[in-house]
């Protein structure tokens, strides 16, 4: 089966430019989860979809970054305006419904963020 | 409530020993709990998972790592390090009775000399 996709692999913008990140998961996933992860550092959870509702959103900086999944399938996470330290690798992930009792992540390959 | 702490930010070895990698997790409900191997430059991979069936779970390139409820664990073992097995890896709980949102630790980097 196709693994998870996400573009761009690279992307370099300067401050306070606007950027936007895509993913599409395995088909018939029903979790995504969107994670920074910062050079060094582990991957933090921004957002996690189940269809296309939130389950969770705690850790995702509203004032800039927004993430949408209409129609329940593929994803997008936005920045905008762009900091510095919002440099990082977008990692993309999904994960297959609650009643396959499987919990594991298949990731994309992810973004590499760089703000200049 | 949910956290993972990796015990070691970096461990070394010499090929053909044994490996060991320390994970304690808090969770409020019944856990899964995984380890993921991030090779450099590559995709986080998932080596193997618990999900409450048996405590010693075998994964992939020879690793294993077993739930100890009773001192909140989950170490990942290996009898012999190769020095394909160099990587990042990350320990991961999830709260099965909540709304399985997953909880990464910070890494532990796998260092294996010839």
């Amino acid at each position: 089966e196709a693994g998870v996709a996400q573009s761009p692999r690279y992307k370099i913008i300067e401050k306070r430019q606007s950027v936007a990140f895509w993913c599409n998961p395995i088909s018939g996933h029903a979790t995504l989860y969107w994670y920074q992860q910062i050079l060094g550092q582990g991957p933090k959870l921004l957002i996690q979809f189940q269809n296309n509702g939130v389950v969770d959103d705690s850790q995702l900086p509203k004032d800039r970054f927004s993430a949408e999944r209409l129609k329940g399938v593929d994803s997008t996470l936005k920045i905008q305006p762009a900091k510095l330290e919002d440099s990082a690798v977008y990692l993309c992930a999904s994960s297959p419904t609650f009643q396959s009792q499987s919990y594991e992540q298949y990731f994309g390959p992810g973004t590499r963020l760089t703000v200049t | 409530a949910q956290s993972v702490t990796q015990l070691d930010s970096h461990v070394s070895v010499s090929e053909g020993t044994p490996v060991l990698l320390r994970c304690n997790y808090s969770s409020s409900y019944s856990p899964s709990l995984f380890w993921y191997v991030q090779h450099p430059n590559k995709g986080l991979q998932l080596l193997l998972k618990y999900t409450s069936a048996a405590t010693l779970v075998k994964g992939i390139n020879g690793f294993e790592a077993e739930f100890k409820k009773s001192e909140t664990s989950f170490h990942l073992t290996k009898p012999s390090a190769h020095m394909s097995d160099a990587a990042e890896y990350f320990c991961v709980v999830s709260d099965r009775g909540g709304s399985y949102i997953p909880t990464f630790g910070r890494g532990t980097s796998l260092i294996v000399h010839p």
